[in-house]
């Protein structure tokens, strides 16, 4: 079957701008994360989804960030009143249940440049 | 908090030959797992090893080997007969048994030369 997806694959924005990135996990995945990638270090965990709800969230460095993920299935990532700082890749990754014993399928990730 | 530290920002290493990554970790707890992923240019992160600390053997997975050494918290991958196919940025990652967190290191960039 199809792996995770995420679009946009790039995002430029302007400071102060608002803007949602999308991933669609692998079909039946309950558990779904996001994490963000600066340049030259290693994804960063954002937020922890089980389901519909937000088992973890404790990633997210501010209010500005939020994510849903309404039907347990496609979630989005919002943030608001955008950075510089914000600049990153966003990658999202999906599992079977969230097990530690699950692989985690990560997906392209989405390029986000504030400018 | 626990912490992943890769002190090689970069290695290469011939076709063929064999390349040992480093990664050490920091943690007060004795139950997690800890893992390598591989991220090509085209950034799609893919799990290449699985370690579980209660367990003694090392985990091996066909080319890719790793040295688990608990009480030095130490979890080297070694990469054997490289491949082109294998230049990517290697990442060590850790989760503990009680959370969903992943703790992911800086990376390593490995160059495999023809």
């Amino acid at each position: 079957g199809a792996g995770v997806s995420q679009t946009p694959s790039n995002k430029v924005t302007e400071k102060g701008k608002y803007v949602e990135l999308r991933c669609d996990p692998i079909s039946g995945h309950t558990a779904l994360y996001w994490y963000r990638q600066s340049l030259g270090q290693g994804p960063e965990f954002l937020i922890y989804f089980q389901g519909t709800g937000a088992a973890d969230d404790s990633g997210l460095p501010n209010d500005r960030f939020f994510a849903v993920r309404p039907e347990g299935s496609v979630s989005t990532l919002k943030i608001q009143r955008t950075e510089r700082g914000d600049s990153a890749v966003y990658l999202c990754a999906s599992s079977l249940s969230g097990g530690v014993t699950d692989t985690q399928y990560f997906g392209p990730g989405t390029r986000l440049t504030v400018l | 908090a626990q912490t992943v530290t890769q002190s090689q920002p970069e290695m290469s290493v011939q076709e063929a030959e064999t390349v040992t990554l480093s990664c050490t970790y920091d943690t007060s707890e004795s139950d997690y797992y800890l893992f390598w992923y591989k991220q090509p240019p085209s950034r799609q992160m893919i799990l290449v090893i699985r370690q579980e600390a209660y367990k003694q053997q090392n985990a091996t997975e066909n080319r890719f080997s790793v040295n688990f050494q608990k009480a030095a918290k130490s979890f080297s991958l070694k990469i054997s007969d490289s491949q082109l196919g294998d230049a990517a940025m290697y990442f060590c990652a850790y989760r503990s048994k009680r959370t969903y967190k992943y703790i992911f290191g800086t990376g390593t960039r490995l160059k495999v030369l023809a």
